[in-house]
């Protein structure tokens, strides 16, 4: 079984409409990961939880929020979603203390947004 | 703008052929990892270099990290068509321990 997975792994939406991308984990790891993915410029940090009761705001955050509902699972959503919100989402994990910071990573959600 | 730059965006290669993908920035790192992505799939660790010059080799590829911690390279030797995908890499800054990825390079192996 995959240590992350990602859920759904496609998703096709309206503009307007509320959508929740789900990630859980079984590598017990404590940091948790969202980015997006785009053609041309790489992975890009939404959001990120340190633990449970920690959440931070990544470098493309407007538009998107997050819920760190237990230690294991890590949700975004898209409020109102637009067309251009249009991507390949991908979560990720890590293990705190390390001092590289290796991140592990879903196998990606890929939104379309009409 | 990138905080880190790979070049080139693009790769086409003959199966056998030798290829190198830069990944160079401005900033310092105090480590910089190289991923590999698969269509479908996300990216994988490949190797993360530690020290300035540092030089580490898998298989048939060659990672070398700049003595400034400025810059990296991947180096593939006689390429295979199983080496093709998205070549990405990654480093947190020496001041921020989020990890700021590049652009990548996609890779293309022909039989």
């Amino acid at each position: 079984d995959a240590d992350v997975t990602q859920t759904p792994r496609n998703r096709i939406t309206k503009t307007g409409k509320r959508i929740m991308l789900e990630c859980s984990q079984t590598k017990g790891h404590d940091r948790m990961y969202w980015y997006r993915q785009d053609p041309g410029l790489g992975l890009r940090l939404i959001y990120y939880s340190f633990d449970v009761k920690d959440i931070n705001k990544g470098e493309i955050s407007d538009g998107y929020s997050v819920s760190r509902q237990a230690q294991a699972k890590f949700s975004l959503s898209l409020e109102s979603a637009i067309p251009n919100q249009t991507a390949l989402y991908f979560c990720a994990t890590s293990a705190s203390g390390s001092y590289t910071d290796t991140q592990y990573f879903g196998p990606g959600t890929r939104l379309t947004v009409l | 703008t990138q905080l880190l730059e790979q070049s080139p965006q693009f790769l086409s290669i003959q199966e056998g052929e030798n290829l190198t993908v830069y990944c160079n920035s401005s900033s310092v790192f105090s480590s910089l990892q190289w991923y590999r992505q698969e269509p479908g799939e996300g990216p994988v660790l490949l190797v993360t270099v530690v020290t300035g010059g540092e030089v580490k080799k898998l298989k048939r590829l060659t990672f070398q990290f700049g003595d400034a911690r400025k810059d990296s390279s991947l180096h593939i030797t006689a390429a295979q068509p199983g080496d093709t995908g998205l070549y990405l890499c990654a480093g947190p800054r020496s001041n921020d321990y989020k990890l700021s990825f590049g652009a990548g390079t996609t890779v293309t192996v022909r039989a």
